[in-house]
């Protein structure tokens, strides 16, 4: 059974980071792209970044480009999400989302972990 | 970005009653290669995370129940609930991924009347 785990959520003031892990069992981790997406507080889901299986490009949605850095460690089967800069907008719900194959485009979001919650605010 | 818009944004259905939901995109996600459009659905039960329903506009997940099914092709596409369960009270979404970034529709939240 596929199980993400995801960990690292907390309060943290504008302009500050938070480094965010998804530990992933039950599959061939490495073999898969991962993702995080995010949900806001009573709305609507949103990708915010990308990585994908084997060699490990990475993909970014405009609003966190250039804050946000994704990367894995296939060896500890874990996602990583490094967030600078956090703005109040960036305060959600996130999810660690796995993909139906290595790539990025043309594949589906498989399996969900429960989420990790951000909350920027001073 | 390809745009995905659902409507309605809400309904009430009877238990036992269809409950349909349409998505549009803004650009089509019909691969015309292999003749597949690049669209999936997903549920979200109140307080769980999203649950894969669909992909490939009409192939089932392994594990979800006939009683959903998913139609449409190109840009214009269906979610389909045949008889609606209590079990079925979610907030259903639509997904491109024919192209990065992908994206989601707004959401449609079906309650029971």
């Amino acid at each position: 059974e596929v199980q993400l785990l995801e960990s690292g959520g907390d309060l943290v003031q504008p302009g500050g980071s938070l480094r965010l892990s998804c530990v992933g069992s039950g599959f061939t981790f490495g073999a898969y792209a991962m993702t995080w997406v995010r949900q806001a507080p009573g709305k609507g889901l949103e990708w915010v970044s990308g990585i994908t299986g084997g060699a490990g490009s990475t993909y970014f949605a405009d609003s966190v480009k250039g804050r946000f850095t994704i990367s894995r460690d296939d060896s500890r089967n874990t996602l990583y999400l490094e967030m600078n800069n956090l703005r109040v907008e960036d305060t959600a719900l996130y999810y660690c989302a796995k993909k139906s194959d290595r790539a990025m485009a043309g594949t589906w979001f498989a399996s969900w972990g429960q989420g990790t919650p951000v909350t920027v605010s001073s | 970005d390809i745009v995905m818009t659902q409507s309605p944004d809400s309904l009430a259905v009877s238990l036992g009653e269809r409950a349909t939901i349409s998505c549009r995109s803004s650009q089509s996600v019909l691969y015309r290669s292999n003749n597949k459009s690049y669209l999936a659905w997903y549920q979200q039960k109140p307080g769980q995370s999203p649950k894969l329903l669909i992909y490939w506009a009409s192939t089932r997940e392994f594990g979800v129940p006939d009683r959903f099914s998913g139609s449409g092709s190109g840009t214009d596409f269906t979610l389909t609930i045949s008889t609606l369960q209590a079990d079925d009270v979610a907030v259903y979404y639509c997904q491109q991924f024919y192209s990065t970034p992908p994206t989601f529709g707004q959401g449609t939240k079906v309650e029971i009347k």
